[in-house]
């Protein structure tokens, strides 16, 4: 089974340019979330989506930040434009199912972004 | 709202070590616990989990009770390995919204 597919690995670009990151989760996962992990700390919870629609985006700077899912497969992440701060991984994950469901969650590889 | 707290790392221990990592949370209704791990230049994997109250999770050695009581879902290993090394992270999935949060990580360094 193929696992969570992001792209690209890696980007830099400097502050106020914009960006997009692209998702691809597991065949069939319903549920998709987005997390910005900062060096040395936890996994933050962008956005969270449920096929096609948000579930949770209340940690989501949404004047800088969009993202959205139009078929319900893959994804994409945008930032513009970019602030210093916003260096950071950006994680992609799925699970199966309804959100409420017990179920885990796969991340992929993803995306180091350094803004210079 | 829901909220994971983890014990501040890092945590360095001699091979075949006694390990403990703390694991504290506040959730409405009945959230599923999970521990996942970070090894070098690798991404997030599932540990293990536990769904319910008095659940125990494991795998590879690693142990997790799932303890309503006292809020709390800390990770065990009887005898770490150099292998062990990476930063765990201890998460928490709303059973209203399926929300998956995360703690802070710990990072673990076993040492031959």
């Amino acid at each position: 089974e193929a696992g969570v597919a992001q792209s690209p690995r890696y980007k830099i670009i400097e502050k106020r340019q914009s960006v997009a990151f692209w998702c691809n989760p597991i065949s069939g996962h319903a549920t998709l979330y987005w997390y910005q992990q900062i060096l040395g700390q936890g996994p933050k919870l962008l956005i969270q989506f449920q096929n096609n629609g948000v579930v949770d985006d209340s940690q989501l700077p949404k004047d800088r930040f969009s993202a959205e899912r139009l078929k319900g497969v893959d994804s994409t992440l945008k930032i513009q434009p970019a602030k210093l701060e916003d260096s950071a991984v950006y994680l992609c994950a799925s699970s199966f199912g309804l959100p409420q469901m017990n179920t885990e969650a796969f991340f992929g590889q993803g995306t180091r972004l350094t803004v210079v | 709202g829901n909220s994971v707290t983890q014990m501040e790392g890092p945590v360095t221990l001699s091979e075949e070590a006694f390990l403990t990592i703390n694991c504290t949370y506040t959730a409405t209704g009945y959230p599923s616990l999970f521990w996942y791990v970070q090894y070098p230049g690798e991404g997030l994997q599932l540990l293990l989990k536990a769904t319910k109250a008095d659940d125990k999770g494991s795998n590879k050695g690693f142990e997790a009770t799932y303890r309503k009581e006292t809020t709390s879902f800390h990770l065990e290993k009887g005898s770490v390995q150099v292998s062990d090394s990476a930063v765990y992270f201890c998460a928490l999935k709303s059973s209203n919204t399926g929300k998956l949060i995360f703690g802070q990580g710990t990072t673990l360094q076993v040492k031959p």
